[in-house]
């Protein structure tokens, strides 16, 4: 059982939005701006998309949106791409030196 | 750039030991933090702990205390993870990832991980 409480698919078509949330507690998603985003494709290691709470790195498109509230972190993607269908990770810093993961969320693109 | 290369399979007997190792290149070793991940076939991640290169400070996750030892080669920029008493539950994908430490001792870091190294397959099997 993880950590940090993610849907475990979601879905949509080519050109839609989906959401995919991220549940913790106040010690974790809940604590700071400590929530980031990691996408998965098979086979591949994770990819970081998001940064404290809503930073995106360079490269990542700003279809990929993210915001918090309260203990629960959200990841939008709008405008799907066939390339996003893949595996999406939230992660939360938590104590000192300690991290939570969610359980992952499988995107389909249809 | 920055780049962290994972050693090869493994192969291994319950009950026995594995070391996989992270070498780094493109920054100086200190300057980020190690952690290891894991993820077991078809299921999520799993971070497994921490560690400081400059002063081989760790922080394992507890349910793997007294069965894991990550250390540090800072002559080779190297990270290493070490796991005991293997059981086929072990067997995963084990990545390591890098953490920017604001100063040598990581006292103050980016809680997050840009760089990651291409995992190690390891299958514990009889």
């Amino acid at each position: 059982q993880s950590a940090l409480t993610q849907p475990r698919s979601v879905s949509g078509s080519p050109g839609q939005s989906v959401t995919i949330s991220c549940t913790g507690t106040s010690n974790d998603v809940g604590g700071g701006s400590y929530v980031s985003w990691y996408q998965q494709h098979p086979g591949k290691a994770p990819k970081l998309i998001i940064y404290d709470v809503v930073k995106r790195p360079s490269g990542v498109p700003d279809r990929f949106s993210a915001f918090k509230s309260g203990n629960t972190a959200s990841l939008t993607i709008s405008g799907l791409q066939a390339d996003d269908e893949a595996d999406y990770y939230c992660c939360s810093y938590g104590a000192r030196y300690t991290w939570v993961l969610g359980g992952g969320t499988k995107l389909t693109v249809l | 750039q920055v780049q962290l290369l994972q050693s090869g399979a493994e192969v291994q007997k319950p009950g026995t030991s594995v070391k996989v190792s992270c070498k780094a290149s493109g920054y100086t070793f200190i300057n980020y933090g190690i952690i290891w991940m894991r993820q077991a076939p078809g299921q999520e991640l799993e971070w497994m702990g921490w560690i400081t290169p400059y002063n081989g400070y760790t922080n394992y996750a507890q349910k793997l205390q007294g069965r894991i030892t990550m250390t540090t080669d800072t002559s080779t920029s190297t990270a290493y993870m070490e796991l005991r008493s293997l059981t086929p539950d072990d067997t995963a994908v084990y990545y390591c990832a890098a953490a920017f430490c604001f100063s040598a001792t990581c006292s103050s870091i980016k809680t997050y991980f840009e760089h990651w190294g291409q995992g190690t397959l390891l299958t514990v099997s009889s």
